[in-house]
């Protein structure tokens, strides 16, 4: 995990409260990712970027939104979390094109009651 | 979805056999690849196939690739315990988005 840390690792919440997951990368990768990983459904894209302020949808979007104001920091906010949203959390980041391997931070769970 | 599957869910060996896992997936690809994830961590890469590859060996590891039926297969040969954990198989077909199958959980028995 070295090099790329989430934050908080633990948070639980309550439905319709705002949630704003943190992923912070010392490798200076172009690209970022958010997973969540659910059981039966193995990890599933939520929202990549590309470089500061690009951004795109990922598989399973709906419900979540991103930002990456700087090369270092990606954050991802469920805006009223819902119980359907209880997963956890991958955020991974890759060099990109000639280096398209995937390092993963240790994750985020993220319980909402 | 774009997720591929991989087969069987969940496989039992005894420590020195060989492992077998499958993965199937859905579209052209620029590339496969092989991830590993131990209990309550993150997952961490094992190997790169390129599609114009069939066959790659690294260590215990050999990955087949067949882009005609659009399957993989990871065989870990002479297993030991430490290889307990759920593999996952992901495809690359932008150069930039990775989609990941819902993972075979190996148990390998001392």
């Amino acid at each position: 995990d070295a090099g790329i840390t989430q934050s908080p690792r633990h948070k639980v919440t309550e439905t319709g409260t705002p949630v704003t997951l943190r992923c912070h990368q010392t490798e200076n990768h172009r690209y970022m990712y958010w997973y969540r990983q659910d059981p039966g459904h193995g990890l599933r894209l939520i929202h990549y970027s590309y470089g500061v302020k690009d951004t795109d949808k990922g598989e399973v979007s709906d419900g979540y939104s991103v930002s990456r104001s700087k090369t270092e920091d990606f954050l991802l906010t469920l805006e009223s979390a819902t119980s359907s949203q209880t997963s956890v959390y991958f955020c991974a980041i890759s060099g990109g094109f000639g280096a398209n391997v995937l390092t993963f931070g240790a994750g985020s769970r993220l319980t909402v009651l | 979805s774009q997720q591929g599957e991989e087969d069987p869910q969940a496989l039992s060996i005894q420590e020195g056999e060989n492992a077998t896992m499958n993965c199937s997936y859905k579209t052209s690809i620029n590339n496969l690849q092989w991830y590993r994830q131990n209990s309550g961590r993150g997952l961490v890469h094992l190997i790169l196939i390129r599609s114009n590859e069939r066959e790659k060996h690294s260590g215990r590891l050999r990955v087949t690739l067949d882009t005609s039926k659009k399957s993989s297969s990871l065989l870990i040969t002479a297993s030991r315990a430490a290889d307990t954990a759920s593999y996952f198989c992901a495809t690359d077909a932008t150069g930039n988005q990775f989609y990941f199958g819902t993972g075979t959980s190996l148990t390998v028995i001392p």
